[in-house]
This record gives structure tokens, C-alpha cells and sequence, in this order.
């Protein structure tokens, strides 16, 4: 069966430090895949996807990166750690024509930058 | 571009009362269309979903139809519980894959 991860569940880092989110999607093969954000009470906001190894699209510009090291492994990363950054991230996958066409996702990351 | 316009809320009801989230949508084709639902420290879920002019998706006695004449996707329930307390987004997703997600709308039901 078809399964996506996303670890760590929780993570408290201090302002200026490094972050690596990862996401491993199972049962599929090459995936498209997400990076989204959800700050307090608010929407999804979509960061980075992916079509392919080594195919990161940025859609909102900041400080944070993306990178696709295999087909089914997407992981998000920052050098230095804003509060802003703050929020809960969220990992999906999709694979054209296949499945019920949604998206599925992770259980998500809650990061606290303090 | 295509995208999604839903009532934000918050909703708060009581149990066994009626709901309404409305959804309306803007796309230059013919989307499929979403419901997802995002229980407290979860990640979303798919709850229903619509492909066509006047399918009506259901799941858990949610209920949505696409109407094409008023570009809306609404998302009702005969008699919420507490259980249903969440956070439920609409969503379209375009030919070419791209999936574009509503605000969300909190949704709080009291005993």
C-alpha cells in the first residue's frame, strides 16, 4: 500500500540554528511531491514541489530550501532558523492520473523557533 | 488563475445541527474538485471529492455537488457531532495536476 512519512513530529529549535524536515513517500514510483506551510489559523501555503530527482520549483522565496536526493525522498532545510519560520509543515505526494486524484498527506511537523 | 474562495468562519454549532460550508471556485477549465479535512495535530485527509458537472461526492454523511451553473462545490451535513470538530478545506485541482487549496474553515461542534 501506498504510505507517506514525515519525521519528526515535533521540533523546538532556537532562532539561527539548521533545520532538515524529512518526507519518504512509499508504494509508488515517481511521485510529484510538496512542501507545504500552515501557520496559526491559517490556510496551506504551498513551498516547494517536485516532478522529479533533482527537480525542486520554489513558490515562495525565503530561507528555506528543498531537495529531492531520490525519487521517493523529499526533504525541506534551512541554514539559519527565522521565528517566522515558525508553523506547521506538511509533506504530499501525487502521482498523475493515478489513485483518487487528491493529494495525500503526512501528519505533518510542528517547528517552534524560539 | 484557477483557485478556490471559501467561507472562512470559524463555524461553531451544536450537535445534530446542519451544515453549510460554502465553496465556490474560478477555473478556466474543468477541475476536479476536493474536500479535505485536517482533525486537530493531523495532516489533511481526503473526505470527498467530485470530477464532473453535477457528481455529488459523499463520505461520512458529508455531501458536496459540483455545480458548474454556479461554481460551487458546498459542503453540507444532515447532523454534525463532536466528532466532526476540524478544520475543512476546498480544494481544485487543475489539468495540469497543480492542486490550489481554500483558506479553510474551522469548524467547532458543541455537545
Amino acid at each position: 500500500s501506498q504510505t507517506i512519512h514525515q519525521w519528526p513530529a515535533t521540533l523546538v529549535q532556537p532562532v539561527g540554528s539548521p533545520l532538515s524536515l524529512e518526507c519518504t513517500v512509499e508504494g509508488t514510483s515517481n511521485p510529484n511531491l510538496y512542501w507545504y506551510r500552515q501557520a496559526a489559523g491559517r490556510g496551506l501555503q504551498l513551498l516547494f514541489y517536485s516532478v522529479g530527482i533533482g527537480q525542486i520549483s520554489s513558490e515562495v522565496p525565503q530561507n528555506l530550501s528543498a531537495s529531492r536526493p531520490q525519487d521517493r525522498q523529499f526533504i525541506l532545510s534551512s541554514k539559519k532558523l527565522l521565528l517566522s519560520d515558525s508553523g506547521f509543515y506538511l509533506c504530499a505526494w501525487s502521482v498523475w492520473g493515478q489513485g483518487d486524484g487528491g493529494y495525500t498527506f503526512g501528519s505533518g511537523t510542528r517547528l517552534t523557533v524560539v | 488563475g484557477d483557485s478556490v474562495t471559501q467561507m472562512e468562519g470559524p463555524v461553531t454549532l451544536s450537535e445534530e445541527a446542519f451544515l453549510t460550508i460554502n465553496c465556490t471556485y474560478t477555473a478556466t477549465g474543468y477541475p476536479s474538485l476536493f474536500w479535505y479535512v485536517q482533525y486537530p495535530g493531523e495532516g489533511l485527509q481526503l473526505l470527498l471529492k467530485a470530477t464532473k458537472a453535477d457528481d455529488k461526492g459523499s463520505n461520512k454523511g458529508f455531501e458536496a455537488t459540483y455545480r458548474k451553473e454556479t461554481t460551487s462545490f458546498h459542503l453540507e451535513k444532515g447532523s454534525v457531532q463532536v466528532s466532526d470538530s476540524a478544520v475543512y478545506f476546498c480544494a481544485l485541482k487543475a489539468p495540469n495536476n497543480d492542486m490550489r487549496f481554500g483558506a479553510g474553515t474551522r469548524l467547532t461542534v458543541k455537545p
